[in-house]
């Protein structure tokens, strides 16, 4: 079952931050962020692990509430190179040793100067 | 360089005939997955190996066979039962299933079927 991320999309100015959300209604044991740029394949941000963990990629961070089954990403001091559609993909364990991740609709960020 | 390939980048198709979507990696990755990716809808698994010679079918099989016989390559067919086969297919590897371990993508092939 696909995580639900939300905002659909938001525009924000050079410097400006923003919230995105990921909202599962599975228990989760991690969560996976992705940025695809226009025409490009996704490219890695980070991962969360179950536990309620925060981390960080340059000025972009998350948190991950396993509790409410949720993650959220925040974008800091936004830049240009931040424009993109973001990705969470959920992860729970189905069977041993068994894991596949659930992607969302995406989050389309588009950040201008 | 270590990356994944995808052949070829546009692929066009009559409807009724089969298509074998390339899949390549030279990473070492165990694991190997196939997703499709359509307007607004995020990316749906279609098909993943742990192992060679074994794999799963994901979210959206039907329609799709893979085969896994050797650790570097994880071909994708699309089959004429596919009922809407347009739309972008991205194949992806990771050092093994499941978590701590990143999805590293290909460019992905575009195909249409008319």
């Amino acid at each position: 079952q696909q995580p639900v991320q939300s905002p659909q999309a938001v525009i924000l100015r050079e410097g400006e931050d923003a919230v995105i959300n990921c909202s599962s209604s599975k228990a989760l044991y991690s969560v996976h962020w992705y940025r695809q740029k226009h025409g490009e394949a996704p490219v890695f941000l980070m991962i969360l692990l179950k536990g309620g963990e925060q981390k960080g990629h340059e000025k972009i961070s998350a948190s991950f509430n396993e509790k409410k089954q949720q993650s959220s990403l925040y974008l800091t001091a936004s830049q240009l190179s931040y424009s993109g559609t973001y990705f969470c993909g959920t992860e729970k364990k189905e069977g041993y040793n068994d894991y596949k991740l659930s992607f969302g609709a995406g989050t389309t960020v588009t950040v201008r100067a | 360089d270590g990356g994944i390939t995808q052949s070829p980048k546009y692929l066009f198709r009559k409807e009724g005939q089969n298509v074998t979507l390339s899949c390549e990696q030279n990473l070492n990755h165990d694991a190997m997955y196939w997703y499709r990716q359509d307007p607004g809808q995020g990316l749906r698994l279609i098909y993943y190996s742990q192992i060679v010679n074994d794999f799963q079918k994901g979210d959206i099989a039907e329609g799709y066979s893979v085969s896994r016989e050797k650790k570097e390559s994880f071909p994708l067919t699309v089959t004429s039962a596919q009922k809407n086969p347009t739309a972008f297919y991205l194949c992806a590897s990771s050092i093994s299933g499941g978590s701590p371990y990143e999805q590293y993508f290909g460019p992905g092939t575009r195909l249409t079927v008319t």
